[in-house]
């Protein structure tokens, strides 16, 4: 069975101090691995992919990296408006690719 | 492009009643899903369709019905609501079978069974 880890379950920062928000996945064979953001009453919204470890992928103050067991998402110079909900999901090779997802870091960055 | 919409944004019921979430993709997406959102659960899969016509089990189906009678369209019904069926609940759609799988999420709807 596919499992997702997302760690901390919340996270404090003051604007300017970097961090990073870790997922951890279990499964039979990585088809590609998600990062989305969920502001407060709205759905998610699309924001990584990554597909084999070694790979990164970077958005304005956001860099996703995946290796074998983990994803972690480093967040540079955080600003309040990084403030929201980060959601991972995995998606298996072979079977119907239907994604897992972890229950998410709640970030919120004070000004 | 509309992307993923979803009716209505907000309702309440009573225990027993029924009613149809409607969601809608203007991508020609080939798989669409539902999920419920509680504190502290995180998104749970309730059920999924990998094309019209199709329909399938997610993590946490009792108490819900799907239909995808048009490519477009996926219907989630509760036939007889309970208050445990409180919740948010978003639609999604994606490609399907292809490299580029990332979903697409429609604003929610905020179901109160009283």
């Amino acid at each position: 069975e596919d499992q997702v880890t997302q760690s901390p379950e919340a996270l404090r920062l003051q604007e300017g101090e970097s961090s990073s928000l870790n997922c951890s996945y279990t499964v039979s064979g990585l088809r590609g691995l998600f990062w989305y953001r969920q502001d407060p009453g709205k759905g998610p919204e699309f924001l990584f992919t990554l597909y084999s470890a070694g790979e990164e992928k970077e958005k304005e103050r956001l860099k996703a990296t995946l290796t074998k067991k983990e994803s972690f998402l480093h967040i540079t110079a955080p600003k309040p408006e990084d403030s929201a909900t980060y959601l991972c999901a995995v998606q298996a090779s072979g079977g119907s690719y239907i994604p897992t997802f972890g229950r998410g870091t709640s970030l919120i960055v004070h000004p | 492009n509309a992307g993923v919409t979803q009716t209505p944004k907000f309702r309440v019921l009573k225990t027993g009643q029924s009613m149809t979430l409607l969601c809608a993709q203007d991508m020609n997406h080939e798989y669409m899903y539902w999920y419920r959102q509680d504190p502290g659960m995180g998104l749970r899969l309730i059920h999924y369709s990998v094309g019209e016509g199709t329909t399938a089990k997610g993590e946490v189906p009792d108490g819900y019905n799907v239909s995808r009678l048009k490519k477009q369209n996926f219907l989630l019904g509760l036939e007889s609501a309970a208050p445990s069926q409180t919740s948010v609940y978003f639609c999604a759609s994606s490609y399907g079978q292809t490299s580029y799988n990332e979903q697409f999420f429609g604003p929610g709807t905020r179901l109160t069974v009283l």
